[in-house]
């Protein structure tokens, strides 16, 4: 079973800072997605990732894949308080081609 | 923009009995997965669909699970005996073989 552990599970910060999030794994991931989850709502799709080094950017949000593709990093600039959420990190393997493993998710509160 | 709708949105029944989740899924998306997630705890893989049959399947994804896309459009997941322990959201979830797009879910309560 390939596990995905994400860290900070809860992290609060002021509005105009900024943080990181982070997804790690022993195992490797042919693709790697990061997903954002309101309350009592599906998984919103931000990006995916595949290639290892690759980065990737959304306006203030930057994410990075490890080189050996076993890690990836979100980092968020100038955080807003529309930022809020439960942010995941979702992975496939080589071996399990088509079932998502999923982090347990950090819980960004982005005080104003 | 295309979206992954799932019906109901909540459902409430009694242990033993069976219950249909029923998903539409976006157009020309040739993946299909139900996920589900107790409250508090992580989003679970249950079951991929590809091709009219079942590519990967979770332990969780016993024998009172099944799923179907009868009519070439929905995708359904069927519960045939409902234990306490199955209440959960359950979301489908279509796509490509590299990334999944989630519908909102339907919140199911055994009671």
């Amino acid at each position: 079973t390939q596990l995905l552990e994400q860290s900070p599970q809860f992290l609060s910060i002021q509005e105009g800072e900024n943080l990181t999030v982070y997804c790690n794994s022993s195992s490797v991931f042919s693709s790697l997605q990061w997903y954002r989850q309101e309350p009592g709502e599906g998984p919103v799709l931000l990006v995916t990732v595949v290639t290892g080094g690759e980065v990737k950017k959304l306006k203030r949000l930057t994410f990075q894949f490890g080189d050996a593709r076993k890690d990836s990093s979100l980092h968020i600039t100038a955080a807003q308080p529309g930022d809020t959420g439960l942010y995941l990190c979702a992975g496939l393997t080589p071996s399990s081609a088509r079932q998502l493993t999923f982090g347990s998710g950090t819980q960004l509160t982005v005080l104003p | 923009e295309p979206e992954v709708t799932q019906t109901p949105s909540h459902q409430v029944t009694q242990m033993g009995q069976e219950v249909i989740l029923r998903c539409v899924p976006i157009s020309n998306h040739l993946y299909f997965y139900w996920y589900r997630q107790i409250l508090g705890q992580k989003v679970e893989f249950l079951v991929s669909f590809y091709n009219n049959e079942i590519s990967e399947k979770s332990e969780i994804f016993d024998d009172q699970f099944s799923v179907e896309r009868p009519d070439g459009s929905n995708f359904t997941l069927k519960i045939r005996s409902t234990k306490l322990e199955d209440s959960a959201m359950y979301f489908c979830a279509t796509g490509s073989n590299t990334e999944a797009f989630f519908g909102q879910g339907t919140r199911l309560t055994v009671v």
